[in-house]
């Protein structure tokens, strides 16, 4: 593994259904984020972990839940899914939450609803 | 509330130089990134401003005036890889990101 990984690629799901989406990096970076992408907005954040065993909410956490049970994986589940989650999932992760340390980005879920 | 504006779309011609302009509003501010997106794929850091002044980088700079709550990204000697959306993303006082929309630019030849 070379960076962030995210799996699936994209998914299409139906409405009510449990839903997973894996997130591993290999960077030991401490801070890991969730993001959510939607035409003509910018991107979201859904939840956060700034260290493992630690997790936060972000703007738009409801109906989804993660787990940082190391550093490496920061899993992102959808207990029911439904329509308007229907979205760009990004994974994003960061060495440090200070300084000019930037966020690399994972190459997305695209995951439908319906 | 938090807000973060950008045009929503651009057009230059491939050679030329574009501005693309940020302003935000956020509750505190450490720090704006710049972020490239080409269509389909993940977003990429471009730079990082915290002080006030102009941060070169090749053919890409960023400036920052803290004052006026503005941004700016200058792309010169445009090519067509540099289509893309450019994102501008704020770090506010709890340390997240606050993202604006991002700017569509599309380069012609």
């Amino acid at each position: 593994i070379a960076g962030i990984t995210q799996a699936p690629t994209s998914q299409i799901l139906a409405a009510g259904r449990r839903m997973t989406l894996r997130c591993t990096q290999d960077m030991r970076h401490n801070a890991m984020y969730w993001y959510r992408q939607d035409l003509g907005l910018g991107l979201r954040l859904i939840h956060y972990s700034n260290t493992a065993g630690t997790t936060g909410k972000g703007e738009v956490p409801d109906g989804y839940s993660v787990s940082r049970a190391n550093t490496d994986d920061f899993p992102l589940t959808l207990a029911s899914a439904v329509p308007s989650q229907t979205s760009v999932y990004f994974c994003a992760s960061r060495l440090g939450t200070s300084g000019s340390n930037e966020q690399f980005f994972g190459p997305g879920t695209r995951l439908t609803v319906l | 509330g938090q807000n973060i504006d950008q045009p929503t779309e651009m057009t230059a011609t491939e050679g030329a130089i574009v501005q693309i302009n940020c302003t935000y509003q956020t509750s505190g501010f450490n720090g704006l990134f710049w972020y490239q997106q080409h269509a389909g794929e993940a977003p990429t850091f471009l730079s990082y401003n915290v002080l006030d002044g102009l941060e070169e980088k090749g053919r890409f700079s960023s400036f920052l005036s803290r004052s006026k709550g503005y941004s700016y990204l200058l792309l010169k000697e445009l090519q067509m890889k540099d289509s893309a959306s450019y994102l501008c993303a704020v770090r506010d006082s709890n340390y997240q990101l606050i993202w604006g929309a991002g700017t569509k630019l599309i380069i012609k030849p």
